[in-house]
C-alpha cells in the first residue's frame, strides 16, 4: 500500500503528558498537511510543509504544537501538556506539487484525552 | 477560499441516484469546486472536481451550473458503503492551497 501512513491510530493520554504522532507521506508528493477534527465537525487545518520548509501555520496551532519534517519525508507533530480539548482526530495529508486532485489523507490518529 | 453551503443530512435508496446540491455563490473565477467524502473513521477521500464544464469519473458525476453558483454530486446508483459525510470545497487550483472543509452533508443509503 502506498497510500498515506499514520501511527499510532489511537491514542489515550493523560492531561499534561507529551504525545509525538507520525506521518509517512506518499513518496512522491513533496506537500505535507496536518488537519485536526473533532467529532461532528469537518477538518481544520493546522499546517503545512512543501519538502523540509514549514509554510503555512494555522491560528488553531498553539504554542503547545509543533510540527516537524526534518528530511522532506515522514512529519511529526507534538502536542505537549495535553489538554482535554486536544482530544480529537489528527489527519495528515499529502500533494504534489501541481497536483489538481487535490490531497490524499491518511486515516488519521484518534487522540484521547482523559 | 469562497464558502459553500450544504444540506445537513440526506437520504438515499439504495440503488437510485443520490443528488447532493452545493451552493457556492461566492465563488471567484478561477476557484474549482470540489468534492470529497469521508466515511466513518477514515481521512477525507477525494472523488471529482471541476471548474465549469460537467464532469464523470468513476466515482461519481459533478454538474455545475451555469453560473457556477451551484454544483450537484450525483451518485448514478448509491449502495450501503456511499454512507458517508460529503463535503462541497471551492478552491484556487493550486496544491498549496489548503482545503477549507465545511460541516457537509451526510449521506445515509438505506436498504
Amino acid at each position: 500500500d502506498t497510500g498515506v501512513s499514520q501511527d499510532p491510530r489511537h491514542k489515550i493520554t493523560k492531561r499534561g503528558q507529551n504525545v509525538t504522532f507520525r506521518c509517512d507521506p506518499i513518496s512522491e508528493h513533496n506537500r505535507l498537511y496536518w488537519y485536526r477534527q473533532t467529532l461532528g465537525q469537518g477538518p481544520e487545518f493546522l499546517t503545512y510543509f512543501q519538502n523540509e520548509a514549514q509554510l503555512e501555520k494555522s491560528r488553531l496551532l498553539s504554542d503547545r504544537f509543533s510540527a516537524e519534517r526534518p528530511k522532506g519525508s515522514f512529519s511529526t507533530l507534538e502536542i505537549q501538556r495535553t489538554e482535554q480539548g486536544d482530544s480529537a482526530m489528527y489527519l495528515c495529508a499529502s500533494s504534489q506539487l501541481a497536483n489538481e486532485r487535490g490531497y490524499t489523507f491518511g486515516s488519521g490518529t484518534r487522540l484521547t484525552v482523559v | 477560499d469562497a464558502k459553500t453551503t450544504q444540506p445537513t443530512s440526506m437520504d438515499c435508496a439504495e440503488g437510485r441516484a443520490a443528488n447532493l446540491p452545493c451552493n457556492h455563490s461566492t465563488i471567484s473565477g478561477n476557484e474549482y469546486v470540489y468534492w470529497y467524502r469521508q466515511i466513518h473513521s477514515q481521512g477525507p477521500q477525494y472523488i471529482i472536481h471541476g471548474l465549469k464544464n460537467n464532469e464523470t469519473n468513476e466515482m461519481a458525476s459533478l454538474i455545475i451550473t451555469e453560473d457556477r453558483k451551484s454544483s450537484t454530486l450525483i451518485l448514478p446508483h448509491a449502495t450501503l458503503r456511499d454512507t458517508a459525510v460529503y463535503y462541497c470545497i471551492v478552491r484556487v487550483n493550486n496544491a498549496g492551497n489548503m482545503l477549507t472543509f465545511g460541516g457537509g452533508t451526510r449521506l445515509m443509503v438505506k436498504p
